[in-house]
């Protein structure tokens, strides 16, 4: 089964400890994201990762780190600079489909891992 | 700036038809998009619309945009309890020249039995 998967559901954290949040997709799509989710802001943009061993900086990328060394992989890490990590996490990938002359980008999502800091 | 924003929560009686309504900001938006999320899961597309159409229709859902307002709304017929969920928009940037979407802030539907 293709699909993107994200480990573990829960994770929790002693205020001050990194800790890396893994995400796998096996969909063979080039663009990864991962978004922070927080009661009533919606989902905003951490990093993104548009092919392998590059990606850019979304709009709260403060105290996180990534990494793209494989295709499959695009593991997440929240640092103890990170004022207010504990959150519901949230990784995509990403492929554009043709439709006509145009394509549309559609995003994949993860189950999520809920981080709580201690 | 780029915000997308929409009304945090609506609550429909079964089988009532939902209005869940969604303002843009990106002129340049090609495709913009609806997602579901179910309680305590990922995102999952329900449907998107070209930025050249009014309205798309499939099946229960119905989309209708208003390019000149940066209008948005999705329209859920026959609502079933199995729609409660979150729903977001979402609009590309720049065209969809970056694959970076803009979600809005969701809205929760609770239907009522």
């Amino acid at each position: 089964d293709g699909g993107i998967t994200q480990s573990p559901k829960y994770l929790f954290r002693k205020e001050g400890q990194n800790v890396t949040l893994s995400c796998e997709q096996n969909l063979n799509h080039d663009a990864m994201y991962w978004y922070r989710q927080d009661p009533g802001q919606g989902l905003r943009l951490i990093y993104y990762s548009q092919i392998v061993n590059d990606f850019q900086k979304g709009d709260i990328a403060e105290g996180y780190s990534v990494s793209r060394e494989k295709k499959e992989s695009f593991p997440l890490t929240v640092t103890s600079a990170q004022k207010n990590p504990t959150a519901f996490y949230l990784c995509a990938s990403s492929s554009r489909r043709l439709v006509g002359r145009g394509s549309y980008n559609e995003q994949f999502f993860g189950p999520g891992t809920r981080l709580t800091v201690l | 700036g780029e915000d997308v924003e929409q009304s945090l929560f609506l609550s429909v009686r079964e089988g009532d038809s939902s209005v869940i309504n969604c303002t843009y900001t990106d002129s340049s938006s090609t495709y913009l998009y609806w997602y579901k999320q179910e309680p305590g899961a990922g995102l999952q597309l329900l449907t998107y619309i070209f930025s050249n159409m009014d309205m798309k229709q499939d099946q229960r859902l119905t989309v209708l945009l208003n390019k000149k307002d940066k209008h948005l709304s999705l329209r859920i017929a026959d609502t079933q309890t199995g729609d409660s969920a979150i729903y977001f928009c979402a609009e590309s940037l720049h065209g969809g020249a970056t694959n970076k979407l803009i979600f809005g802030t969701g809205t929760l539907l609770a239907v009522q039995p």
